[in-house]
């Protein structure tokens, strides 16, 4: 099944310092998305950045898409211990109908004060 | 959290007994999943609803079996239940036309 990998798999970083994650997927996609999970917590919905988008922000968050890469990152900048966490990017194949989002292994961001 | 809730919250049970997981919504939403979570391997889909009555597998579904006969209950069932399906498992709805999903708080469940 089509899958997005999130590189790298784990990523410490100092308070105030950006932390970048980037996710790789394998054939066109309509849209990408980015979730976030706090440890023992469901997943939460970030941003999502169409196929014709090349940039997005929300907030201290920045998503770019490469679709010639077939590659997204996401950029958090000023991180803070609450953005420790694990992010995962996710795709949905074909992207139409009843396709579900499969999501990759995730990124470990560990954010120390 | 989009009105998603998941029952139980936590579940030990043995080897071989059959194990039901409840997951409600309030908005009314079609599609609704089952994802099981396990270190090492991200979240991985088990099955899908895209209506009443209407479900599909996903990557993962052997050994379960779901059930949707109401639009805000999506039931999934390990018949007998095995050690291998020791894991964190997340339903999911959603909304609107562009595929953002949105998460219970997650069941965990053991089987020894």
């Amino acid at each position: 099944s089509q899958q997005g990998e999130e590189d790298p798999q784990a990523l410490s970083i100092q308070e105030g310092e950006n932390a970048t994650m980037n996710c790789s997927y394998k054939t066109s996609i309509n849209n990408l998305q980015w979730y976030r999970q706090n440890s023992g917590r469901g997943l939460v919905h970030l941003i999502l950045i169409r196929s014709n988008e090349r940039e997005k922000h929300s907030g201290r968050l920045r998503v770019t898409l490469d679709t010639s890469k077939k590659s997204s990152s996401l950029l958090i900048t000023a991180s803070r211990a609450a953005d420790t966490a694990s992010y995962f990017c996710a795709t949905a194949f074909p992207p139409s109908g009843n396709t579900p989002l499969v999501f990759g292994k995730g990124t470990r961001l560990s954010v120390i004060a | 959290d989009a009105g998603i809730t998941q029952s139980p919250r936590h579940k030990v049970t043995e080897t071989g007994t059959p194990v039901t997981l409840r997951c409600h919504q309030t908005e009314n939403h079609r599609y609704m999943y089952w994802y099981r979570q396990d270190p090492g391997h991200g979240l991985r889909l088990i099955h899908y609803s895209y209506g009443v009555k209407d479900t599909d597998k996903g990557e993962v579904s052997d050994g379960y079996s779901v059930s949707r006969s109401k639009t805000e209950d999506f039931l999934l069932t390990l018949e007998s239940a095995t050690s291998s399906q020791t894991s964190v498992y997340f339903c999911a709805i959603r909304r609107g036309p562009t595929y953002e999903q949105y998460f219970g708080p997650g069941t965990r469940l053991t089987v020894t």
